[in-house]
């Protein structure tokens, strides 16, 4: 079976421009969430979403916004990107959108923002 | 934020035992998960501990004082391959708040 697929695998980008992060969850989960992971620190929360609906949003700026679609993959935006943007992105999917989640990541895409 | 608390990093033998603590504010406390992070890799889940005690999974062990704020993952015959960052990961709500993770280097 598919684990969760992640796409670009990396990606550079200059200062201010905007970038799109896609994430497919496995074959039946309905939640996707998503990560922000700077080297060297554990994974920060950003979104939550459950049948399209946003469950939960970390302490990030408006800048990032997220999305689901009716087949249950995810995308990510950014807006304006700013040097410390530049991190691995990961994207988890979990069966449903309850309180106990094992989540299972994908690979991330890598973002530099130069 | 939740004041997630764990060691930057460990050092020990291959076939040798290691405890891995975690600290973390109780409050909306909903239960906690571990994670294993190998290098450039995605984290993968270990465990995970809603009531107080100890779950046991081969090698692998958790544990949970939810009054205390507190656990511990305990590594037993250490090998190579368990050289990674292990991530604690509270539950609040129903959203995870990752600690900043430990590394764990196993040396020969």
């Amino acid at each position: 079976d598919a684990g969760v697929t992640q796409s670009p695998t990396h990606l550079i980008k200059t200062r201010g421009q905007h970038v799109t992060l896609r994430c497919s969850p496995i074959s039946g989960h309905k939640s996707v969430s998503w990560y922000q992971q700077v080297l060297g620190q554990g994974p920060q929360f950003i979104f939550q979403y459950y049948e399209k609906e946003e469950r939960g949003r970390g302490n990030f700026p408006d800048r990032f916004s997220a999305r689901q679609f009716p087949n249950y993959s995810s995308e990510l935006n950014v807006n304006a990107l700013l040097l410390g943007d530049s991190a691995l992105y990961l994207c988890a999917s979990s069966p449903t959108g309850g309180s106990y989640n094992e989540q299972f990541f994908g690979p991330g895409t890598r973002l530099t923002v130069l | 934020g939740q004041n997630i608390d764990q060691p930057t990093e460990m050092t020990a033998t291959e076939g040798a035992i290691v405890q891995i603590n975690c600290t973390y504010q109780t409050s909306g406390f909903n239960g906690l998960f571990w994670y294993q992070q190998h290098a450039g890799e995605a984290p993968t889940f270990l465990s995970y501990n809603v009531l107080d005690g100890l779950e046991e999974k081969g090698r692998f062990s958790s544990f949970l004082s939810r009054s205390k704020g507190y656990s511990y993952l305990l590594l037993k015959e250490l090998q190579m391959k368990d050289s990674a960052s292990y991530l604690c990961a509270p539950l609040y709500g129903q959203n995870f708040v990752f600690g900043p993770g430990t590394r764990l280097s196993v040396l020969p």
